[in-house]
């Protein structure tokens, strides 16, 4: 399968600890975006990179939360010091440019 | 700052029958595209259709087509047809032309039912 993979798909984690996320992207795509979904919610944009570059941020990414894309291709997404309100769907997506973007399956974390 | 509005939480259709979801958004350009992506229960999203606003003629992939209306800022998703796996979280989508992140209504969840 070539799609975009995500990993882990699910996250139990305790409040105050920290989580990495880590996605995949489809092999020929050098954009990477990070959305959050909570429920009820539709996507929302967290941030995205244009090759191992950080282009844009969104205000809902607070300083407890960071992402790298070191070589270009896949991404880690960290939660320091977990809140409940962090408890969401994380999804990923890759596009070639601004062609269309391809999902991921989404790590769904719950911070208890 | 651009928003989606999805009216209908939920919407219910019979297979072979057609449904129509609504989406509006509020946007101060001129050039920008919206999609259709659908979401099934825990799979991952999809593409439906995409539309771009300086296209007049309105969008078609097979059974799905839309109702573009740039000056009502209107984008209504009809599927004809309906089947059992259509059935999913559907999600009106924004992006400007100059940008690559893309601004989501609620959804509409579809059900169908034989």
């Amino acid at each position: 399968d070539t799609g975009v993979s995500q990993d882990p798909r699910h996250k139990i984690t305790k409040r105050g600890q920290n989580v990495t996320f880590r996605c995949d992207p489809i092999s020929e795509h050098n954009r990477l975006y990070w959305y959050r979904q909570t429920l009820g919610q539709g996507p929302e944009f967290l941030t995205y990179f244009q090759n191992e570059a950080q282009l844009e941020k969104s205000r809902l990414l607070s300083d407890r939360f960071s992402a790298e894309r070191p070589k270009g291709s896949f991404s880690t997404l960290e939660i320091q010091r977990t809140e409940q309100g962090d408890s969401a769907m994380y999804l990923c997506a890759s596009s070639l440019g601004s062609d269309e973007q391809f999902f991921g399956p989404g790590t769904r974390l719950t911070v208890l | 700052a651009q928003t989606v509005t999805q009216s209908q939480p939920e919407m219910s259709v019979q297979e072979a029958e057609t449904v129509t979801l609504s989406c509006t958004y509020d946007t101060s350009e001129s050039d920008y595209y919206l999609f259709w992506y659908k979401q099934p229960p825990s799979r991952q999203m999809i593409l439906v259709i995409r539309q771009e606003a300086y296209k007049q003629q309105n969008a078609t992939e097979n059974r799905f087509s839309v109702n573009f209306q740039k000056a009502a800022k209107s984008f209504s998703l009809k599927i004809s047809d309906s089947q059992l796996g259509d059935a999913a979280m559907y999600f009106c989508a924004y992006r400007s032309s100059g940008y690559s992140t893309l601004t989501f209504g609620k959804g509409t969840m579809l059900l169908v039912s034989p």
